[in-house]
């Protein structure tokens, strides 16, 4: 098994669909996550971390269900500007080691 | 949040060339700086780490020899391509964790340059 795995999609959503993705890892010691979001050509900028059971921020909610090692990304009312792509990152050792997943593609569409 | 600065954005070289691109912290003390290299569509792969004042740690795959990595003070970290070749070409991104960065509770965010676009001709 990847240490992270992501569907990497693309995801092609209408405007205003609620989407969601995926993150699987591998390392059950794991206690933080995060999801980045990167513009193409630009640098991964943090859009949520998951610490405990989940975490909502406005249209986007991130969970964890440390049972199935996974966890996921749902964006509510999907904007054009929400096209990106979304990166699952999995630190251990208090950042001593980060692991990215490949990163889900999402298009949104007009 | 917490700024780091990587430059140069853009850089084009010639074969054989070495390029070297910085990555600095501007108002935090990075104690640990990761290289990564990114393909087009392709993940961010981790080069190596370093912290402030010691050696690089590479990941495996990654020639130490070839991919210079100083971090003498704590807030800049460069990265040296020695002896280009067209494969190296990519995007290199920095990030930085350290000293004004925690979140959460123990663990701390990473904080990315703006990357380096390294064409090899």
């Amino acid at each position: 098994r990847k240490e992270v795995e992501q569907d990497p999609g693309p995801f092609n959503v209408p405007e205003g669909a609620t989407v969601a993705f995926n993150c699987t890892y591998s390392n059950s010691a794991s206690q933080s996550f995060f999801w980045y979001r990167q513009d193409c050509r630009k640098e991964p900028k943090l859009l949520m971390s998951v610490y405990s059971s989940g975490n909502e921020d406005g249209r986007f909610t991130a969970q964890l269900n440390r049972a199935s090692q996974y966890i996921s990304l749902l964006i509510r009312d999907s904007k054009l500007s929400d096209s990106a792509t979304y990166l699952c990152v999995v630190p251990s050792g208090g950042y001593q080691k980060v692991t990215f997943g490949t990163g889900t593609k999402l298009q949104v569409i007009p | 949040g917490a700024v780091v600065s990587q430059h140069p954005s853009r850089v084009i070289c010639k074969s054989g060339t070495s390029v070297k691109i910085e990555c600095r912290s501007l108002d935090f003390q990075a104690t640990t700086m990761f290289w990564y290299r990114q393909f087009p569509k392709k993940s961010l792969m981790l080069m190596a780490t370093s912290n402030e004042g010691s050696k690089a740690t590479y990941e495996q795959g990654v020639e130490k020899d070839k991919f210079l990595i100083n971090h003498a003070s704590l807030t800049l970290s460069t990265l040296t391509v020695t002896s280009a070749h067209p494969e190296d070409s990519s995007f290199y991104i920095c990030s930085a964790t350290g000293i004004g960065t925690a979140v959460g509770n123990t663990n701390t965010e990473a904080f990315f340059g703006q990357g380096t676009r390294l064409t090899v001709v």
